[in-house]
């Protein structure tokens, strides 16, 4: 098992670009996740879903898109890059039927927008 | 409102010695609280987890309180490694859901040989 893949690694963009950063998961979980995290900072939950076709927004949502197809592949997408999004961004995935909740991460995407 | 709280950004144990790794908290609805150890350039991967129910929970080096009452959990890392050194996270899911996980801001953890 791969667990949950994310990709690029790295990212620079320009203000007002976009882009796509991809998250896959092996583990067929339910529930996906992106997180980004700030210096200094927690994990503050961009956007969840429950399930392919069923997406919600979490605590810092601005700016940010989200689509669920498929159970694997959960893509977050940025539309007009701003200096505020400079961040890591995590995704992560949990089984439904786990009481505990644990949710279990890609390696992340550091994205620097200038 | 910060529902999760590591108050500590920092902690500095010498091997072989104690670390003990604190969290508040404010939501009397959370059912489970969980560790996350987050190595440089890597996501979290969950460590430890404790029900509401229980008071302590151990697995090998690592030992979680909790004390209903004040509010309040702590990780213990005995003996602590060098390896141990990574930022760790407390996190809290709420009653009701599988999902959804409230993070505190972390707190770096040091092991000094």
């Amino acid at each position: 098992n791969a667990g949950v893949t994310q990709t690029p690694k790295f990212r620079i963009l320009k203000i007002g670009q976009s882009m796509t950063l991809q998250c896959a998961q092996d583990m067929n979980h339910n529930y996906m996740y992106w997180y980004r995290q700030d210096p200094g900072m927690g994990l503050k939950l961009i956007y969840y879903s429950v399930g392919a076709g069923i997406t919600d927004k979490g605590e810092v949502p601005n700016g940010y898109n989200v689509s669920r197809s498929t159970t694997e592949d959960f893509p977050l997408r940025l539309e007009l890059a701003a200096p505020s999004q400079t961040s890591v961004y995590f995704c992560a995935s949990s089984d439904r039927d786990r009481m505990i909740g644990e949710q279990y991460f890609g390696p992340g995407t550091r994205l620097t927008v200038t | 409102d910060q529902q999760v709280k590591q108050n500590s950004p920092s902690l500095s144990v010498q091997e072989g010695r104690i670390s003990i790794l604190n969290c508040d908290y404010t939501n009397s609805m959370f059912d489970y609280f969980l560790w996350y150890k987050k190595y440089p350039a890597e996501g979290p991967t969950f460590l430890i987890s404790i029900s509401s129910i229980k008071d302590k929970n151990e697995d090998g080096r690592f030992t979680v309180f909790l004390n209903k009452s004040a509010k309040h959990l702590s990780l213990h890392i005995v003996p602590s490694q060098p390896g141990d050194s990574a930022v760790y996270f407390c996190a809290a899911k709420s009653g009701g859901s599988n999902y959804k996980l409230t993070f505190g801001k972390g707190t770096l953890l040091t092991v000094n040989p």
